[in-house]
């Protein structure tokens, strides 16, 4: 079974501080992605990565960076974390040739105060 | 415009009621045609792909997708307590590095009550 895991299922966080998430799979997947859930908003892409020290913009970058310096994790980054990135944050994973199944994690629940 | 667009419900139906969830979209690049099931507090999982138009059928479920009016649909039939949950559809492109960009809807949560 694919397992994606994620660091933490909830987290507070003060704003301005730099936020760390990590997102591990164990399936030797290249392709990982970020995003983010919010009601009425449904799930949009942060960032995605096709192999190890790739990154690509997704749909809503701003305000966020990623590394992916192993394939198996990949690390989305808040700078300066501030109120509207409080969010559901999920991890994702797939290969290239069946990249519309993607596993997902549990997901992360951040506020940010 | 959204690209996907997705009546978010709530859907409340009796246990063995026919569902039917329906998304349409505007972006005529998108290839895959993916339902996506998330339950409570965990992670959306596939359900269900097609690549053209048709239906698809497993179990209980069948995915249709009808290209010419940008348009898909999810039935369940005989629907049971375990299907409440939120569905996702979702739609890819291929990205040209390889890999698929997937575009989600909103979701609609359904339940299924006894």
């Amino acid at each position: 079974d694919v397992k994606v895991t994620q660091s933490s299922r909830y987290l507070v966080k003060r704003t301005g501080e730099k936020v760390f998430l990590e997102c591990v799979q164990d399936m030797d997947h290249e392709n990982m992605f970020w995003y983010r859930q919010d009601p009425g908003l449904g799930l949009r892409l942060i960032y995605f990565s096709y192999d190890v020290k790739m990154k690509e913009k997704g749909d809503i970058p701003e305000g966020y960076s990623v590394s992916r310096e192993k394939k198996e994790r990949f690390s989305l980054i808040l700078e300066s974390a501030s109120t509207n990135q409080t969010s559901m944050y999920l991890c994702a994973s797939s290969l290239p040739l069946t990249g519309y199944e993607q596993y997902f994690g549990p997901g992360t629940r951040l506020t940010v105060t | 415009q959204k690209e996907v667009e997705q009546d978010p419900g709530p859907l409340s139906v009796p246990e063995g009621a026919i569902v039917s969830l329906n998304c349409t979209y505007s972006n005529s690049a998108f290839q895959y045609f993916m339902w996506y099931r998330q339950y409570s507090r965990k992670g959306p999982e596939l359900l269900m792909y097609t690549y053209s138009s048709g239906n698809k059928e497993d179990g209980r479920f069948t995915a249709q997708v009808d290209k010419s009016s940008k348009y898909i649909s999810l039935f369940i039939r005989d629907s049971q307590p375990s299907d409440s949950a939120t569905y996702l559809c979702a739609m890819s492109h291929i990205l040209t590095g390889g890999g698929n960009k997937l575009t989600f809807g909103t979701g609609t949560q359904l339940k299924v009550e006894l």
